[in-house]
This record gives C-alpha cells, sequence and structure tokens, in this order.
C-alpha cells in the first residue's frame, strides 16, 4: 500500500492569502508529481520533481511553485491565492524505475472566495 | 507528443451488462496503467500493463494491452453498481516521459 500524505484535506481561504499544500511520501521514491484537477474532468500535471534539488514545471501552466528539498516531501506553494485557483491537487509519487507506476495522496481540495 | 484518448467519456449502463472501455495513445508506449477514481476522492491504481499482449483482471473489471495497436481496453463483466466510477488510463513514464493521462471515462451503473 502507497504511503503518501497530502494536508490539509480541504481548505476555504480568501483572495490574496499565501499557502502551502503540503505533500509527503514514506516510500523514498524520487519522483514526485502535482497534478491539478477540477471536479470530474482530467487531470493536468502543474509540477514534478526527479529528485532532490530538481524541480520543473508540467504541461499546464500554474501559478504555483514548488520545492524539493527533502525526498519525501514536496510542498506546493501560492504566494496570492485567486478564486482561479479553486480546485483539487494531487501529489503523486513514484520509483525511478520499473514498473514507474504512480501512487496518489488522498488530495486537497481548494476553495479561493 | 504523447497524446492520449479514451472512448466513451460517458458510460451508463446497466447492472448484469458487459460493456468495454478503450484507450488508445499516439506515440510508442510500452505500458499502459488504468486507474479508478471516485467522486471526490484521489486516484486508486488497477492496473499496470507492462507488455504487448498483458492482460490482467480483477473481479469484474480485465484490462489488456496491444502495443502495436496502441490501444489498450478495460472490460467489465456483469456490472455492479459498486463500479461506478470515472476510469482513467495513462500511458508513457518511461524513456524519460511523465504520465499522459486520458480524459477519464465516467461510468454509472444502473440497477
Amino acid at each position: 500500500e502507497a504511503d503518501i500524505y497530502q494536508t490539509p484535506r480541504y481548505l476555504v481561504i480568501g483572495t490574496g492569502k499565501k499557502i502551502t499544500l503540503e505533500c509527503s511520501q514514506t516510500m523514498g521514491h524520487d519522483k514526485m508529481y502535482w497534478y491539478q484537477q477540477d471536479p470530474g474532468m482530467e487531470l493536468h500535471l502543474i509540477h514534478y520533481s526527479y529528485g532532490v534539488n530538481s524541480t520543473e514545471k508540467g504541461d499546464l501552466s500554474s501559478e504555483s511553485t514548488v520545492s524539493r528539498i527533502r525526498t519525501e516531501h514536496f510542498p506546493l506553494t501560492l504566494e496570492s491565492a485567486r478564486p482561479s485557483h479553486t480546485s483539487q491537487y494531487l501529489c503523486a509519487s513514484s520509483e525511478e524505475g520499473e514498473p514507474y507506476e504512480q501512487y496518489f495522496g488522498p488530495g486537497t481540495r481548494l476553495t479561493v472566495t | 507528443e504523447l497524446k492520449v484518448e479514451q472512448n466513451p467519456l460517458f458510460l451508463s449502463m446497466q447492472e448484469g451488462k458487459n460493456y468495454t472501455i478503450y484507450c488508445n495513445y499516439s506515440t510508442t508506449s510500452d505500458r499502459l496503467y488504468w486507474y479508478r477514481q471516485d467522486p471526490g476522492k484521489s486516484l486508486e491504481s488497477l492496473f499496470v500493463l507492462l507488455s504487448n499482449g498483458a492482460v490482467k483482471q480483477e473481479g469484474r473489471l480485465m484490462a489488456s494491452l496491444d502495443t502495436k495497436a496502441r490501444l489498450s481496453t478495460l472490460h467489465i463483466t456483469a456490472a455492479v453498481h459498486d463500479l461506478s466510477a470515472t476510469y482513467f488510463c495513462a500511458a508513457g513514464g518511461n524513456y524519460g516521459q511523465n504520465f499522459v493521462f486520458g480524459p477519464g471515462t465516467r461510468l454509472s451503473v444502473l440497477p
């Protein structure tokens, strides 16, 4: 069973606030990912990391930033939240090698008012 | 660029019936992943298909992969209400590629 955690699970916050979504995994995976998903819609990759001090932007442009200082931790930060950031954010991780399967955390549902 | 399509996007079926969800991808990928997502929840891994001709079964779901046709299928046998969910396929993952997810198939099994 995958051990990947996200906090908070739900967050309602006002416009302009700075927020950090936490993601941690205990599997020692080098690769970690952030996806954004509107309810019932496609997943969009917004950030990924292949290891410590490695971060890349994904396919969907995002105003968020990420950091990877420790293998197990991959936080996502929004400096100034806006209503357009309202969405579900899913964190995932995978091993470097076979079978490259991604394991997902429970998600953070963000609402910006 | 790898693109993944699913067909159908919406599926409403009666309990007890059989149906197949199709997943096509655009460029070479020798692996395919299926996930399930319940409303408001995260993604749960269903199947990992790692070679041409791979077939895996779990309960009423069976997945297969044809890398030559760039096609994977998810077959549902004698559907039950508990299978109602959105099913995503994803390709890529190796050769330096990130996963690319399909748009999802929203399945509703009616009594």
